[in-house]
């Protein structure tokens, strides 16, 4: 069964730092990963798929890479902003399979 | 163009009772799904349709069943509600594929007592 970790649950950060939050699955035969953000009491909002032909996709101060053979993504996040606070989820899919969900690392970046 | 919409937003149910959950889409995807999203928890998958007509079960699919009548709806119905189904209920859509780029409603929140 394909599993999806990220690390730290819970992230805490001044304003400005550029921080990185890490997604890891089991199974590296995937075919896309994409990244969501859920702002509290709300729905995912889509950041960014990546395909895993792909190395990294770059939306603003995102910036999302891929490394298949560790099993590894990360969410590089720049200048972060204390609108950026939201819970950030990844989740990992394989070809003609369901998307697998991380349970997601809280972020909190503090004025 | 309002995307994904999900009716009603909360709702609290006495152990027993029964409700349908809303999902309407206006981007005439194929692909449906309803999960559910437990603290601390990732989402899990409770059912999937590909299609009009055509669902499938997902990782927790008991206790729930759905329906597909048109590309625009997609039901959840809860038939005896337990404690246990207390959850916040996401409907999302895709399109073209199971594995492709997913979007989301804003949620039902459901409280079971």
């Amino acid at each position: 069964k394909q599993e999806v970790t990220q690390i730290p649950a819970a992230l805490s950060v001044p304003e400005g730092e550029n921080l990185v939050l890490n997604c890891s699955f089991t199974d590296s035969a995937i075919y896309n990963l994409q990244w969501f953000r859920q702002d509290p009491g709300k729905g995912l909002t889509s950041l960014l798929l990546i395909q895993s032909s792909q190395r990294e996709q770059t939306s603003g101060r995102l910036n999302a890479s891929l490394d298949k053979s560790s099993g590894r993504s990360t969410l590089y996040i720049a200048a972060s902003q204390p609108g950026d606070s939201a819970t950030y989820l990844c989740a990992v899919t394989y070809y003609g399979q369901n998307f697998v969900f991380g349970p997601g690392t809280r972020l909190s970046v503090l004025p | 163009n309002a995307g994904v919409t999900q009716t009603p937003k909360f709702r609290i149910l006495k152990i027993g009772q029964s409700m349908t959950l809303q999902c309407t889409q206006d981007m005439n995807h194929n692909y449906m799904y309803w999960y559910r999203q437990d603290p601390g928890m990732g989402l899990k998958l409770i059912y999937y349709s590909v299609g009009a007509g055509i669902t499938d079960k997902g990782e927790v699919p008991n206790g729930y069943n759905v329906s597909r009548s048109t590309t625009e709806d997609f039901p959840l119905r809860l038939e005896l509600a337990a404690p246990s189904q207390t959850s916040v209920y996401f409907c999302a859509i895709s399109d073209r594929g199971l594995h492709n780029e997913q979007f989301f409603g804003p949620g039902t929140r459901l409280t079971v007592l």
